[in-house]
C-alpha cells in the first residue's frame, strides 16, 4: 500500500540553526500539506501546496518557514533560524484532491535545544 | 470561524462494549468530515470520511460515524470495542475552501479495558 514517508524521524538542532524536513508524498497525489503537533496539543495546519505553489498557509507559517517541491517526488519544509517553540512533531500529508482523505507520514520529531 | 470540538479528553470502555467518541463542528457551507486515529509515536491513520450521501459512514476496523446536520455532529462509533482500539482519535473538518486544509479537534484518548 502506498504511503507517505518522512525523513528524518527525529532531528535535534540548536536554536538559530536551519532545518529541512523531507517528505515523499504518495506518487499520484496532487495536494501536499505540512502539519505540526506540539507535545500534548492538537494537530495544527501549517501549509497546503498545489500545482507548485502555496495554496493556503496558517498564521504559524511565517517568513521563518518555506516549502519546496524540488523534484517530482520530494516535498520539503525548511525552518530558518529555529526557535525553542518550534519543537514539535511535524507531519507531511498528501491527498489525491482537495476533498479526499489526506494520508499522513509517520512524522519528524524536531527538538530545538 | 471554523472549528471542531471533541468534548471528552478521554473515553473509557470495557472490551466488547459499544463505544462512542463525540465530535461537533462549526463550518460554513457543506462540511467534509474525517476521523483519524493516532497510535503512540505514529502518524495519523485515516479511518473514515463523510463527503455527501448516506449519513451513516462505515470505515476501517469496524468503525462507523453518523453525520447529523441539525446537531452539527459527527460521532465515531463501534459496536464492540477491542483493547487494540485504545489510541488517540481525532475528528477533522475540511472547510469548503479550495486548499484541502483540515482543521482538527483536540483529540480524544480511547482506553479499552479487558
Amino acid at each position: 500500500e502506498p504511503e507517505v514517508t518522512q525523513t528524518p524521524s527525529h532531528q535535534v538542532t540548536q536554536m538559530g540553526q536551519e532545518v529541512i524536513l523531507r517528505c515523499v508524498p504518495i506518487s499520484n497525489h496532487l495536494y501536499f500539506y505540512w502539519y505540526r503537533q506540539i507535545l500534548g496539543q492538537k494537530v495544527e495546519f501549517l501549509v497546503s501546496f498545489y500545482n507548485n505553489e502555496i495554496s493556503e498557509k496558517s498564521e504559524i507559517f511565517d517568513d521563518q518557514f518555506s516549502v519546496e517541491r524540488p523534484d517530482g517526488s520530494n516535498f520539503t519544509l525548511k525552518i530558518r533560524s529555529t526557535k525553542l517553540e518550534d519543537s514539535a512533531m511535524y507531519f507531511c500529508a498528501s491527498s489525491r484532491d482537495r476533498h479526499t482523505e489526506a494520508f499522513f507520514g509517520q512524522g519528524t520529531r524536531l527538538t530545538v535545544v | 470561524a471554523q472549528s471542531v470540538a471533541q468534548p471528552e479528553d478521554q473515553v473509557n470502555v470495557a472490551e466488547g462494549n459499544p463505544l462512542t467518541v463525540k465530535c461537533t463542528y462549526s463550518v460554513s457551507g457543506n462540511p467534509y468530515l474525517f476521523w483519524y486515529v493516532q497510535y503512540p509515536n505514529r502518524g495519523l491513520q485515516f479511518l473514515l470520511k463523510y463527503i455527501t450521501g448516506d449519513n451513516l459512514v462505515k470505515g476501517s476496523y469496524g468503525f462507523e460515524a453518523e453525520f447529523n446536520k441539525s446537531q452539527t455532529s459527527f460521532h465515531l462509533k463501534k459496536p464492540s470495542a477491542l483493547v487494540s482500539d485504545s489510541a488517540l482519535y481525532f475528528c477533522a473538518v475540511g472547510p469548503s475552501s479550495n486548499t484541502g486544509k483540515l482543521i482538527f479537534g483536540q483529540g480524544t484518548t480511547l482506553q479499552v479495558k479487558p
